[in-house]
C-alpha cells in the first residue's frame, strides 16, 4: 500500500541552524511528492513540489528514488518557518489524489 | 482573491444529529476534495468529485455523503454523527488541466464538536 512516513512529530532547532524535515515513502511506481505547510491559524498550502525543483523560503528537497525518501532541507532556519509540514505523496492513476505524512512540527526558537 | 471557502469555521452536533459542512471555491476547478483530520493525525481524504463524477474512498463510512450541484459548491453531510466523527473536516480543489500532478488549494476547514 501507499504510504507517507514523516518520523519526527516535532522538530526543535535555534535560528540559524540547519534544518531537515525527513519524509519517506513506499508507492512503487512513479509518484509525484510534495511539501505542504500550514503556518498557524492558516490554511494548509503548498511549499513545493519535486518536479519543480525549485527552491521556495530558502527550502529544497530532493527526490531519492533508492532511499525512497523527500526530505525538505533548509540551510538556516528562520523564526517565520515555525509551522506544521506535511510530505505528501500523488500518483498518476489515482486523479491526482493525496497520500499525506503525519506532519511534522517545526520550531524555530530565537 | 480566487479562494476556497468553509462554512461554517466551527460546527458543533449533537450525537446522531444529521449535520451538513459546505465548501464553496472561486477557483472554477474541476475537482473538489473532501478531507478528514482528526488531532495529530494527517488528513486523510474520504471523497472528491472530477465534476459531476463521485469518487468514494473504500474506506470512507456509508455515513458521510457528498453533494456537487454545481461547480462553485460541494457539501459534506453526516447523517448520524458519532463522537468519533469529530475532527477537522477540510475541502480542497485542484484544476486537472494545469498538469497530471497538480497543487490542491485548501479552504480554513471546519472543526466538528460532537457532544
Amino acid at each position: 500500500a501507499q504510504r507517507v512516513t514523516q518520523p519526527e512529530k516535532l522538530l526543535s532547532v535555534f535560528k540559524g541552524a540547519p534544518v531537515e524535515l525527513k519524509c519517506n515513502y513506499s508507492y512503487s511506481g512513479s509518484p509525484e511528492l510534495f511539501w505542504y505547510v500550514q503556518y498557524s491559524r492558516q490554511r494548509l498550502q503548498l511549499l513545493l513540489r519535486h518536479i519543480s525543483r525549485e527552491s521556495i523560503k530558502g527550502f529544497t528537497a530532493d527526490l531519492n528514488k533508492g532511499e525512497t525518501s523527500f526530505h525538505l532541507k533548509k540551510p538556516f532556519a528562520q523564526e517565520e518557518d515555525s509551522a506544521m509540514y506535511y510530505c505528501a505523496l500523488s500518483y498518476y492513476n489515482q486523479g491526482g489524489k493525496l497520500i499525506f505524512g503525519q506532519g511534522t512540527e517545526l520550531s524555530v526558537k530565537p | 482573491d480566487a479562494m476556497v471557502i468553509q462554512n461554517p469555521r466551527y460546527q458543533v452536533t449533537q450525537f446522531g444529529k444529521p449535520v451538513t459542512l459546505s465548501c464553496s471555491q472561486t477557483l472554477n476547478h474541476n475537482v473538489m476534495y473532501w478531507y478528514q483530520q482528526k488531532s495529530s493525525q494527517a488528513p486523510k481524504l474520504l471523497f472528491h468529485y472530477y465534476d459531476k463524477d463521485f469518487n468514494n474512498e473504500a474506506d470512507t463510512p456509508d455515513n458521510f455523503q457528498s453533494r456537487r450541484p454545481n461547480t462553485s459548491f460541494c457539501f459534506l453531510d453526516i447523517r448520524s454523527p458519532g463522537l468519533g466523527d469529530a475532527a477537522m473536516y477540510l475541502c480542497a480543489t485542484s484544476d486537472p488541466l494545469a498538469g497530471i500532478y497538480n497543487e490542491q488549494f485548501f479552504g480554513p476547514g471546519t472543526r466538528l464538536t460532537v457532544l
